[in-house]
């Protein structure tokens, strides 16, 4: 099946830094990458969705300026926290999409971030 | 809108048992794709089964079983032969459409999720 990997696993930051979670498809090329958040023991929720080569399209309610996204290639989606702070603590995965396979999505192993 | 509902907080199963975890779900699209999906303390997510709207048949895949009862809207995951590994949180999950010439393509709404406990 078509690989997605999620890097880093796990950061731990301070806040008011920024941190970049890289999302990549690595056998197959996605124009479209989801990036959803989990809290503990809670659904993901969709956070935004990333299209190659434009801009990505926020769900409501999420901060376009605090969560940067950029999908630069078909093969690699970003996902930036400017400015973290402790509320930002939470599980980041995200997902791609393989035209050809319509039944299953693709997820990265997931970024578990703590901000301190 | 399309919604999932799991309204199973949590679940408990004795170990080579069978269980099956609940999931309604609404939509007025008539073209969809149901997902289950397994997530470990690790956080990973592992795809499971897949049913869509038009097949005919339950989707099966080795001890998963889907439970597709469209006039009704559900699509209940089955796990026979319960093992100590299946201990971890379940997800049900939609996709609307089956066009792929959206760019949203691929989106999923995920229900609330069921922990399932395994004991030996």
């Amino acid at each position: 099946g078509a690989v997605v990997s999620q890097h880093p696993s796990r950061v731990i930051c301070k806040s008011g830094t920024s941190v970049k979670i890289e999302c990549r498809s690595l056998d197959f090329q996605a124009t479209t990458m989801f990036w959803y958040r989990q809290f503990p023991k809670q659904s993901l929720m969709l956070m935004a969705t990333s299209n190659e080569g434009s801009k990505a399209t926020y769900e409501q309610g999420v901060e376009k300026d605090k969560f940067l996204i950029n999908h630069a290639s078909l093969t690699l989606s970003t996902l930036t926290v400017t400015s973290a702070h402790p509320e930002d603590s939470s599980f980041y995965i995200c997902s791609a999409t393989l035209w050809t396979v319509n039944t299953e999505a693709f997820f990265g192993q997931g970024t578990r971030l703590t901000v301190v | 809108a399309q919604k999932i509902t799991q309204t199973q907080p949590g679940m408990f199963v004795q170990e080579k048992e069978a269980v099956t975890l609940d999931c309604t779900y609404d939509t007025s699209d008539p073209s969809y794709g149901l997902f289950w999906y397994k997530q470990p303390s690790s956080g990973e997510m592992i795809f499971l089964i897949y049913q869509g709207s038009y097949d005919q048949q339950n989707a099966t895949e080795g001890r998963y079983s889907l439970n597709f009862q469209k006039a009704r809207k559900s699509a209940n995951l089955v796990i026979s032969a319960s093992q100590l590994g299946d201990s971890a949180m379940y997800f049900c999950a939609m996709r609307d459409s089956l066009n792929a010439g959206g760019t949203s393509y691929g989106k999923l709404t995920f229900g609330q999720g069921t922990i399932l406990t395994v004991h030996p």
